[in-house]
């Protein structure tokens, strides 16, 4: 039983346009929430992150949103460059202690096209 | 400031033999997670390691152990592999009680 579900394997966007990537998860008791990106030969590199205390947290091109309510997030990307082109992990955790597992989905592809 | 770092980066093994792969962690930090990837898959937790024991544990056999050393290193061991245990193994490091965790390259591993 997936608790964290990334339901679009891959996504394709035109340099300069937004992409949005979703994130859906089952367990109440996740509060804290990641997204990494992973490039091929390379492990997940952390990208940004959000607590359940909030339903923004930006960082640059790079915006996630959380509606816990319907156990829902997204990033946003904005503009979209060639390089953003990579595959991209939600993860959660029950708590943002530095010892509490991560649960992932199975990652969205996400292309570029310049 | 040196990243996490994993050897070997790529591993060949046949099914029955036993593997060992180690990490360094970030600098700095203290905890030791482990995470297994399978193809078209998001990585899967197998275990964390805080003051050199192993404090939670996903859902693995007993064939995986593991250890961490004074130095907050570790090493990942897989007795009797199986061709499913066929995966990018990543190693992640933290800081405890707060901190994001962050990934090393990973170990490919292939079981034939």
């Amino acid at each position: 039983d997936q608790q964290v579900k990334q339901n679009s394997p891959s996504l394709s966007v035109q340099e300069g346009r937004i992409s949005i990537l979703n994130c859906d998860y089952t367990n109440s008791m996740f509060d804290y929430f990641l997204w990494y990106k992973k490039y091929p030969a390379e492990g997940p590199t952390f990208l940004i992150s959000i607590s359940s205390i909030k339903d923004k947290n930006e960082d640059g091109r790079f915006t996630v949103f959380l509606n816990k309510s319907a156990k829902h997030l997204s990033l946003h990307i904005v503009p979209s460059q060639p390089g953003d082109s990579a595959v991209y992990f939600c993860a959660a955790s029950a708590a943002n202690s530095g010892n509490t597992p991560l649960v992932f989905g199975k990652g969205t592809r996400l292309s570029v096209i310049a | 400031d040196a990243g996490v770092t994993q050897s070997p980066t790529h591993l060949i093994k046949t099914r029955g033999q036993q593997v060992t792969l180690r990490c360094s962690p970030k600098s700095g930090h203290d905890t030791v997670s482990w995470y297994q990837q399978a193809l078209g898959q998001g990585p899967q937790f197998i275990f964390q390691y805080y003051e050199e024991e192993e404090r939670q544990r996903g859902n693995f056999p007993d064939r995986f152990s593991g250890h961490q050393f004074p130095n907050y290193s570790s090493e990942l061991n897989v007795n009797a592999l199986l061709l499913g245990d066929s995966a990018l193994y990543l190693c992640a490091s933290s800081l405890v009680p707060s901190g994001t965790q962050y990934f090393g390259p990973g170990t490919r591993l292939l079981v034939l």
